[in-house]
């Protein structure tokens, strides 16, 4: 069975630190990758997704994730964070040519930016 | 295209009592998921609607029910309601062709139930 893993429950940062938040995941066939968001009082919305060709995707807000098939993990990243980066983030993953509600979630990495 | 809308965005209930909530997909979606989501389980998966017929469910008890209409509308029932279904319920729709490499999911605002 599939499942995805978030390593980090809850990250602190300072404005214009650099980010990185882990996401790990087995499943051994083609998979479809996902990063979304949730901003306090908002609902969950997409940064990025990766189906197939460049390993390294660029999604919203100078967000990107990088697939490395050999560690089975989609990190997202982003060179300096701002205040306004403060929110949940969840990566899911689901097997390619499959019904959306295949698709799993992590347990999300709470992020919160210090001004 | 409006995203998409689930009614209403808050409620609160007693234990014991029923309630249902709608979700309204993107124009088009045909794909119509539920998830409950809570600060400990993060989102967990309850069911899919695809053309009125429930095509996965998630492992939570039969006082969780949903269906959806012809126009794609869907709604989503609990019965007999307990402390613990207090949480945010997330409805998300796909387009879902068939052959589709990639499904992605929109999500709604979520409905926030309380159960006092």
């Amino acid at each position: 069975a599939q499942s995805v893993s978030q390593h980090n429950h809850h990250v602190i940062l300072s404005e214009a630190a650099s980010l990185e938040l882990g996401c790990n995941y087995s499943y051994g066939g083609t998979v479809n990758l996902f990063w979304y968001v949730q901003y306090p009082g908002q609902h969950l919305q997409l940064l990025l997704k990766y189906f197939s060709g460049d390993p390294l995707v660029k999604g919203i807000k100078g967000f990107e994730a990088e697939f490395i098939k050999s560690k089975f993990s989609f990190n997202l990243r982003k060179p300096s964070v701002q205040w306004s980066d403060t929110a949940e983030y969840f990566c899911a993953v689901g097997p390619g040519y499959s019904s959306a509600s295949k698709i799993i979630f992590g347990s999300g990495t709470r992020l919160s930016i210090r001004p | 295209k409006a995203g998409v809308t689930q009614t209403p965005r808050y409620l609160i209930k007693t234990r014991g009592q029923q309630v249902t909530l709608s979700c309204s997909p993107i124009s088009g979606h045909r794909s119509v998921s539920w998830y409950q989501q809570t600060p400990g389980q993060g989102l967990q998966f309850l069911f899919e609607y695809f053309s009125e017929t429930q095509r996965n469910k998630g492992n939570f008890p039969g006082r969780f029910s949903g269906r959806q209409f012809s126009n794609s509308r869907s709604e989503m029932n609990v019965s007999t309601l307990e402390l613990g279904d207090s949480a945010l319920y997330l409805c998300a729709s796909s387009f879902d062709r068939v052959g589709l490499s990639i499904q992605t999911q929109y999500f709604g605002p979520g409905t926030r139930l309380l159960v006092l």
